[in-house]
């Protein structure tokens, strides 16, 4: 069974940092692109950034290009998104999200974790 | 960017009656050299992750129901629920992955009438 376990969220300040963690399971991990999508209390849905399965390309939203860095560690099956100079927008649960097999959808998400950016 | 329209923001259906969501997108997410449509809808509920629904415009999730079906090509995409189920009730978002950005619709709430 596929299994996306996101971890590392929490309250923070403004201007603060965190690194947000997805553990997989279930399946091949280096064989996959990877996405973070978000979603703030009330809102929709907002693509982050996107990894390639060997991590050699690497897109991100424009809100938080140069803040947040996507990268992970196919050794151990996580997925991994550095968030530096954290803003009260960037508020939002979190989701990790698997690329379809066959290009582009994301087939599987985690629960998500919740970032709280408050002062 | 790539603009994700969808049309209604809310819809209220009766059970066993069809629901039909719109998606239009500000260009053609038609990849010529392949002849596939880089569309998806998911399903959102409360408390709930995501779930995929339809890709490449058409091609139903294994394990949806088959009253879930999707549509068109190009620019104009839609969600169609053939007979709605109470356990429907979600917010619909369509996806457009063409291109980077990766861009959502705002989402159409679905309640039953």
């Amino acid at each position: 069974e596929v299994q996306l376990v996101e971890s590392g969220g929490g309250l923070v300040q403004p201007g603060g940092s965190l690194r947000l963690s997805c553990a997989a399971s279930g399946f091949t991990f280096s064989n996959y692109w990877m996405h973070w999508v978000r979603q703030a209390p009330g809102k929709g849905l907002v693509w982050v950034s996107r990894i390639t399965s060997d991590g050699s390309n690497i897109a991100y939203a424009d809100s938080v290009k140069g803040r947040f860095t996507i990268s992970r560690d196919n050794a151990k099956n996580t997925l991994y998104l550095q968030m530096n100079s954290l803003r009260a927008e960037d508020t939002a649960v979190y989701y990790c999200a698997r690329v379809h097999f066959s290009g582009g959808a994301n087939d599987n998400w985690g629960q998500g974790t919740l970032v709280t950016v408050s002062s | 960017d790539i603009v994700m329209t969808q049309s209604p923001d809310s819809l209220a259906v009766s059970l066993g009656e069809r629901a039909t969501i719109n998606c239009k997108s500000s260009q053609s997410v038609l990849y010529s050299s392949t002849n596939k449509n880089h569309l998806a809808w998911y399903q959102v509920k409360p408390g709930q992750p995501p779930k995929l629904l339809i890709y490449w415009a058409s091609n139903r999730e294994s394990g949806v129901p088959d009253r879930f079906s999707g549509s068109g090509s190009g620019t104009d995409f839609t969600l169609t629920i053939s007979s709605l189920q109470a356990e429907d009730v979600a917010v619909y978002y369509c996806q457009q992955y063409y291109s980077v950005p990766v861009i959502f619709g705002q989402g159409t709430r679905l309640e039953i009438k």
